[in-house]
């Protein structure tokens, strides 16, 4: 399974664009990357998920790089309510299992 | 309204008393997951279905039993419960999409478990 690398944490200004990183350097070509995010110890939400190309939909973008060993996730306009653990995961084949690791902690503030 | 629901939310018990956790979706999906969560440990899987009568091991599947005869529940059931299964638990469920590949969990509000 790939592991992926994310900073602990992160602040973001309300307002501006949160731009998320992560390393996923032993990613296969059959994995795909999946970002989710909890709020407090709610149950985790899915955000977006790719394989090769950018995606984007109505709560984020993803950047994915060409070589796929990492990925951004962006947060165009950051609210309060996006202050969450952001967890980028990488998805086996077969999608059996999924591993949240530690996630980021992104802070926006006012 | 889609959704995962697990009942109960709050659960305080005792030790050696059994007792299930609940799991429920309306979304018609394959898959579903059990999940722990504890303080510096992060998200573990429990026990996962990939359909009707089919269940495997997750990573920490030790103390719990699972069931899948019906496609809209899952629920996990602590036969003998002991301190160290008190955590936060969800249930997750989600399509399986072309050849395997899953679109996105949903996830359950949570239910945290005390056990005494």
């Amino acid at each position: 399974d790939a592991k992926t690398t994310q900073p602990t944490s992160m602040d973001c200004a309300e307002g501006r664009a949160a731009n998320l990183p992560c390393n996923h350097s032993t990613i296969s070509g059959n994995e795909y990357v999946y970002w989710y995010r909890q709020i407090h110890s709610q149950g985790p939400q899915y955000i977006i998920h790719g394989l090769k190309n950018n995606e984007t939909n109505e709560m984020a973008s993803l950047i994915i790089t060409e070589d796929r060993k990492s990925s951004t996730l962006i947060l165009p306009h950051a609210t309060l309510r996006d202050t969450a653990v952001y967890y980028c995961i990488v998805g086996l084949y077969n999608f059996n299992k999924f591993y949240f690791g530690s996630g980021t902690k992104l802070n926006v503030k006012p | 309204e889609a959704q995962v629901t697990q009942n109960p939310r709050y659960l305080i018990t005792v030790t050696g008393k059994k007792l299930t956790v609940t799991c429920s979706q309306n979304m018609n999906h394959e898959y579903m997951s059990w999940y722990r969560q504890d303080p510096g440990l992060g998200l573990r899987q429990i026990y996962y279905s990939m359909n009707v009568e089919v269940t495997d091991k997750g990573d920490v599947p030790e103390g719990y039993k699972v069931s899948r005869k019906e496609k809209r529940n899952f629920p996990l059931i602590l036969e003998s419960p002991s301190p160290n299964q008190t955590s936060l638990y969800f249930c997750a469920s989600s399509l399986l999409g072309d050849r395997g590949r899953g679109y996105g969990y949903t996830f359950g509000s949570g239910t945290r478990l005390t056990v005494v």
